[in-house]
């Protein structure tokens, strides 16, 4: 098993381009979730997935879409980047919400 | 408003030594409590969870303790080796889950 992966593992953006980070699991868990991760700050969830086709918002989604098309994919798009999106984001999946949550390597994403 | 406070922010130890991280939380419903690692560049590892029943869990080096009473729980590591140099969080789950900033350990030789 691969677990989760993501890619890429480092990204630069200039301010107001966008794009995409994906996210793939392999252990058929009904949840996954993408969080970003700052110094000095907790995870924070950005959005969240309790099945395919079903998503919905965490603390910080503005400025980001997230769609769950397969139980396996979970991509999250930027659609216009800026420098407060500067940041690391990690992929996670469990089989519940609450349950142990399995992390990606992450993306260190940079905007300029 | 649903929080997860941990201390120290960071923790400088000689290899060998014992060490004990903290974790105070307001976070209610409670569900449960997990410990993770976080090696630099990497994601997180769960290394514990603690149930509203339990008190102490120990996972090889690691042993971790709940107080539900009090809503603190902390991290102790025996015999620290160089490889547990990283950052430690600590996660509370009741309606949702709550991240603390984690406690940055460094063990040198």
């Amino acid at each position: 098993n691969a677990g989760v992966t993501q890619t890429p593992k480092f990204q630069v953006l200039k301010t107001g381009q966008s794009m995409t980070l994906q996210c793939a699991q392999d252990m058929n868990h009904e949840y996954m979730s993408w969080y970003r991760q700052d110094p000095g700050m907790g995870l924070r969830l950005i959005h969240y997935s309790v099945g395919a086709g079903i998503t919905d918002q965490g603390e910080v989604p503005n400025g980001y879409n997230v769609s769950r098309s397969t139980t396996e994919d979970f991509p999250l798009r930027l659609l216009s980047a800026a420098p407060s999106q500067t940041s690391v984001y990690f992929c996670a999946s469990s089989y519940l919400r609450n349950n142990e949550q399995f992390f990606g390597p992450g993306t260190r994403l940079t905007v300029l | 408003k649903n929080q997860v406070e941990q201390s120290p922010q960071s923790l400088i130890i000689l290899e060998g030594k014992n060490c004990t991280l903290q974790c105070n939380y307001t976070v209610s419903p409670f569900s449960n409590l997990r410990w993770y690692k976080q090696d630099t560049g990497r994601g997180p590892v769960s290394l514990t969870i603690m149930t509203f029943s339990e008190n102490t869990k120990s996972n090889g080096r690691y042993t971790a303790t709940l107080d539900a009473d009090t809503k603190q729980s902390s991290l102790h590591i025996t015999a620290s080796q160089l490889s547990d140099s990283a950052s430690y969080i600590c996660v509370v789950s009741g309606d949702d889950m709550r991240f603390g900033a984690g406690t940055r350990l460094t063990v040198k030789p």
